[in-house]
C-alpha cells in the first residue's frame, strides 16, 4: 500500500532559479490538492485539480507558481524566479472520490538562498 | 470568511496526564466538515477524524475523544492517558461543503509536548 508521495524531500536552490516538484497521488484518488506550509503555521492551500482539471487557485498562488496535473494522475508544481519567502514545506494531498478527507504526502521543503 | 483558531500555541504535560486541545472556526456556511490532524516530528499530517456539521455526536476512538459544539462553534479533542509518542502538533481544519474545491483551512496548530 503506498500513500501520497512527493519529490524531492528537499530542495535547496539559489534566488532567480526554477524549481519543479512531483507529486504522486493515492492510486485512483481523483482529487488532489496543493498546499504551503511556513514554519509555525498550518498549511495553507495553493491550488486544486479534479482529474486533470485545476478548478481552483488561491491568490497566494503568483504567476510565478504553476501547476499541471496533465493525465489525472501525478501533479507537478513548478516556480519560476524564486524568492526568498518561497521558501516553505510544499504539501500535497488527495482525496477518493466521494470523500472529503484528504490524506498527505510527506511534503517538499524548499529553501531559496 | 472561514477561520479556525487555535488559542493554545503549545502545551506540555507529563505522561498519563489527559490533554484538551482547543479549536474555534468561524463559518457562515451550514453545512461544512471539521478535521483533525495530527503532525509529528517527520513532518506528514496524518487524518485523525472528519466530523460533518449535522453530527454533534461526539465521537470516542481508543485514548482519543472529540467534543463538537455548533453553538460555541468548538470542536475540542482530549487525549487521554498521554503518551510520549502522542507529542506532536495538532491541526484543526474546516472545509466547507459544495462547489468544486473543498479545501482545507487550517488553524496554526497546537503544539503538544508529552515528557516521560
Amino acid at each position: 500500500d503506498t500513500g501520497v508521495s512527493q519529490n524531492p524531500r528537499h530542495k535547496i536552490t539559489k534566488r532567480g532559479q526554477n524549481v519543479t516538484f512531483r507529486c504522486d497521488p493515492i492510486s485512483e484518488h481523483n482529487r488532489l490538492y496543493w498546499y504551503r506550509q511556513t514554519l509555525g503555521q498550518g498549511p495553507e492551500f495553493l491550488t486544486y485539480f479534479q482529474n486533470e482539471a485545476q478548478l481552483e487557485k488561491s491568490r497566494l498562488l503568483s504567476d510565478r507558481f504553476s501547476a499541471e496535473r496533465p493525465k489525472g494522475s501525478f501533479s507537478t508544481l513548478e516556480i519560476q524566479r524564486t524568492e526568498q519567502g518561497d521558501s516553505a514545506m510544499y504539501l500535497c494531498a488527495s482525496s477518493p472520490p466521494g470523500e472529503n478527507e484528504q490524506f498527505f504526502g510527506p511534503g517538499t521543503r524548499l529553501t531559496v538562498l | 470568511a472561514q477561520k479556525v483558531t487555535q488559542a493554545q500555541t503549545e502545551i506540555s504535560v507529563v505522561e498519563k496526564e489527559d490533554v484538551t486541545l482547543d479549536c474555534v472556526y468561524e463559518t457562515r456556511d451550514t453545512t461544512y466538515y471539521l478535521f483533525w490532524y495530527k503532525q509529528p516530528p517527520s513532518g506528514e499530517l496524518v487524518f485523525l477524524i472528519r466530523r460533518n456539521s449535522f453530527d454533534e455526536q461526539n465521537e470516542i476512538s481508543g485514548r482519543y475523544s472529540w467534543n463538537f459544539q455548533k453553538s460555541t462553534s468548538s470542536f475540542n479533542f482530549t487525549i487521554t492517558a498521554s503518551q510520549v509518542v502522542d507529542s506532536a502538533v495538532y491541526f484543526c481544519a474546516l472545509s466547507i461543503y459544495g462547489g468544486s474545491q473543498g479545501n482545507l483551512i487550517f488553524g496554526k496548530g497546537t503544539k503538544l509536548s508529552v515528557k516521560p
